[in-house]
């Protein structure tokens, strides 16, 4: 059984700190994870990894992945208010239709 | 292109009752399926679907049925709604299943039964 543990489950921080968000997993035959962020409304997509792509940067939002030591961590630099929100980690297995969604963090950035 | 659609966005039911939630994608998605969210639980997969006539369970499919007759529509049907199944409803859609390519999720739909 497919399984992804996220840590911590919330944290605050204060505008302009640097959060790291951490998502440890078990997959049968990995084939990619993916970071959502979820507000008060639907999960919005942010990055997918796979064994042929470790590293993902957009804007203050960077992501890795170590599949030797089966985790990913989300970074965000200079956090602002508006990063406030869930983020959720999934992986999916290849030869599988399923994703695997862990908790999720959340995380509160206050002024 | 409206992307994923689901209603009604709030639905209130009592023990018993049954209902349908619509889902449509516009985007010619081969996969479709259905998740809920609980508080403290993240989102756990109900039914999906990787093409018409195809349909295959998820982590906690009880209490719920799934048909897909064409590949725009997922209706999700509660058959004797029971207090348990108080949740939000996210409904979600992609190409290719199985290679964890971005999945669209739709607005969701707020249950609670009574």
């Amino acid at each position: 059984e497919d399984k992804v543990v996220q840590s911590p489950l919330s944290l605050v921080v204060h505008e302009g700190d640097t959060v790291t968000l951490n998502c440890s997993y078990e997959v049968t035959n990995f084939r990619s994870l993916l970071w959502y962020k979820q507000e008060k409304k639907a999960p919005t997509f942010l990055f997918m990894l796979t064994s042929s792509g470790i590293e993902k940067k957009s804007g203050r939002l960077s992501s890795i992945l170590d599949k030797k030591e089966l985790f990913s961590i989300l970074n965000i630099t200079a956090t602002q208010t508006g990063d406030s929100a869930v983020y959720l980690c999934a992986v999916a297995g290849a030869g599988s239709y399923q994703l695997t969604f862990g908790k999720g963090t959340k995380l509160s950035v206050i002024p | 292109n409206a992307g994923v659609t689901q209603t009604p966005k709030f639905q209130v039911l009592k023990t018993g009752q049954s209902m349908t939630l619509q889902c449509a994608q516009d985007m010619n998605h081969e996969y479709m399926s259905w998740y809920r969210q609980d508080p403290g639980m993240g989102l756990r997969l109900i039914h999906y679907s990787v093409g018409a006539g195809i349909t295959d369970q998820g982590e906690v499919p009880n209490g719920y049925n799934v048909s897909r007759s064409t590949t725009e529509d997922f209706p999700l049907r509660l058959l004797s709604a029971a207090p348990s199944q108080t949740s939000v409803y996210f409904c979600a859609s992609s190409f290719f299943p199985g290679t964890g390519n971005e999945q669209y999720f739709g607005p969701g739909t707020r249950l609670t039964v009574t």
